[in-house]
């Protein structure tokens, strides 16, 4: 049961333009999203995230949107660089048993064109 | 300050043996998570440990296990080797519940390969 879907596993933008990552989840229990860079033989790394209480949260060119009725996230990068190609992940905040755990999505790799 | 460290980088083994990853968290973190990534696969999660405690568990079997250390440090082993326990594999920390939103600190990773 794949609870944080992203759909799109690529995306190319060109440079300068915005780029929009996709999330869907289908557990409304999640109190917390958060989206991940991931660059190869490298972890993770945290980049932003959103209170399920919140529909935006903005960190310079990082914008998360939040649509709780449509179980939907989106990333937004304005604008875009080519340090900005990674893959990125979508994870989620819930609680099972009463303990923690992050789901995370299956990722999207991100291109960006000079 | 040091971020989270995994050893060893890169691991290879055969069918059957064991493998035993190693992970130290950020200091002042008491959990820490165990994620597996398999080629073309997201993260999936592993196992939790907080305060040396196994607090959550993914789907997998039981031969995969772990246990955290006094000083937070833990140790991911696999037993029985399968071709398709190849992976990279993750160790995250973070504060404990309830002083954190979920935000984990990854480490580089440990691949490990099935022969």
């Amino acid at each position: 049961d794949q609870q944080v879907k992203q759909n799109s596993p690529s995306l190319s933008v060109q440079e300068g333009r915005i780029s929009i990552l996709n999330c869907d989840y289908t557990n409304s229990m999640f109190d917390y999203f958060l989206w991940y860079k991931k660059y190869p033989a490298e972890g993770p790394t945290f980049l932003i995230s959103i209170s399920s209480i919140k529909d935006k949260n903005e960190d310079g060119r990082f914008t998360v949107f939040l649509n709780k009725s449509a179980k939907h996230l989106s990333l937004h990068i304005v604008p875009s660089q080519p340090g900005d190609s990674a893959v990125y992940f979508c994870a989620a905040r819930g609680f099972s048993g009463g303990y923690q755990k992050v789901t995370f999505g299956t990722g999207t790799k991100l291109q960006v064109i000079p | 300050e040091a971020g989270v460290t995994q050893s060893p980088t890169h691991l290879i083994k055969t069918r059957g043996q064991q493998a035993t990853l190693r992970c130290s968290p950020i200091s002042g973190h008491t959990s820490v998570y165990w994620y597996q990534q398999a080629l073309g696969l997201g993260l999936q999660f592993l196992l939790w440990y907080d305060e040396g405690e196994e607090r959550n568990r993914g789907n997998f079997p039981p031969r995969f296990s772990g246990r955290q250390f006094p000083n937070y440090s833990s140790e991911l082993n696999v037993n029985a080797l399968e071709l398709e326990d190849s992976a990279l594999y993750l160790c995250a920390s973070s504060l404990t519940l309830g002083a954190n939103t979920g935000e984990l600190f990854f480490g580089e990773g440990s691949r490990l390969t099935v022969l």
